[in-house]
């Protein structure tokens, strides 16, 4: 059955250090893979995503992620963290493209130390 | 544009009563889907609605329902509640297109006691 693991439930990095969120997926096909981000009491916001193409992609908020098909990464990398982006961080999968379906990861909450 | 809309925010209900949730899509979006989210399960699917029919269920019992209407706003129900509904329901929507983005709203927070 397809997966996404994130192996770090939780981490913490001073701010204007740089950061690398992992994230590994189980699947057959060429998979559609986000990351999300939930800031505390809210919904989901989508970073960025990769359908086909570069394999780096680029996102919102200064975020990138790489896709690698040899290790069935696709981690989410930001060069100098802010305090605002503090939150839990959401890798997913697109199963079965003939409908949509996300299949999340358990998420990696992001403390960001002064 | 806007989002994606979801009421109500926030809702209390008493064990054994039902809740019907409310979301509106974004202009022009087709498939609209349900997430529920819990410290223990984390996220996990309930179901999509594409024009008006349920493309996919997810491992939920038969208690949870949902249903699409003709301006693509989707409603889902839960019957005979239980403590263990307590959670984020998190609605999302797409055009249902092969690899499009797909949206998410704020959530509503429901908790049953």
């Amino acid at each position: 059955a397809q997966s996404v693991t994130q192996p770090d439930i939780h981490i913490t990095v001073s701010e204007g250090a740089s950061l690398e969120l992992r994230c590994n997926y189980s699947y057959g096909a060429t998979p559609y893979l986000f990351w999300y981000v939930q800031s505390p009491g809210q919904g989901l916001q989508l970073l960025l995503k990769y359908f086909s193409g570069d394999t780096l992609v680029q996102g919102i908020k200064g975020f990138e992620a790489e896709f690698k098909r040899s290790q069935s990464s696709f981690n989410l990398r930001k060069p100098s963290v802010h305090w605002s982006d503090a939150a839990e961080y959401f890798c997913a999968v697109v199963v079965n493209t003939g409908f949509q379906k996300l299949v999340f990861g358990t998420g990696t909450r992001l403390l960001v130390s002064p | 544009k806007a989002g994606v809309t979801q009421t109500p925010r926030y809702l209390i209900k008493t064990r054994g009563q039902q809740v019907t949730l409310s979301c509106s899509p974004i202009s022009g979006h087709r498939s609209v889907s349900w997430y529920q989210q819990t410290p223990g399960q984390g996220l996990q699917f309930l179901f999509e609605y594409f024009s008006e029919t349920q493309r996919n269920k997810g491992n939920f019992p038969g208690r949870f329902s949902g249903r699409q209407f003709s301006n693509s706003r989707s409603e889902m129900n839960v019957s005979t509640l239980e403590l263990g509904d307590s959670a984020l329901y998190l609605c999302a929507s797409s055009s249902g297109a092969q690899g499009d983005t797909i949206y998410f709203g704020e959530g509503s927070w429901l908790t049953v006691v």
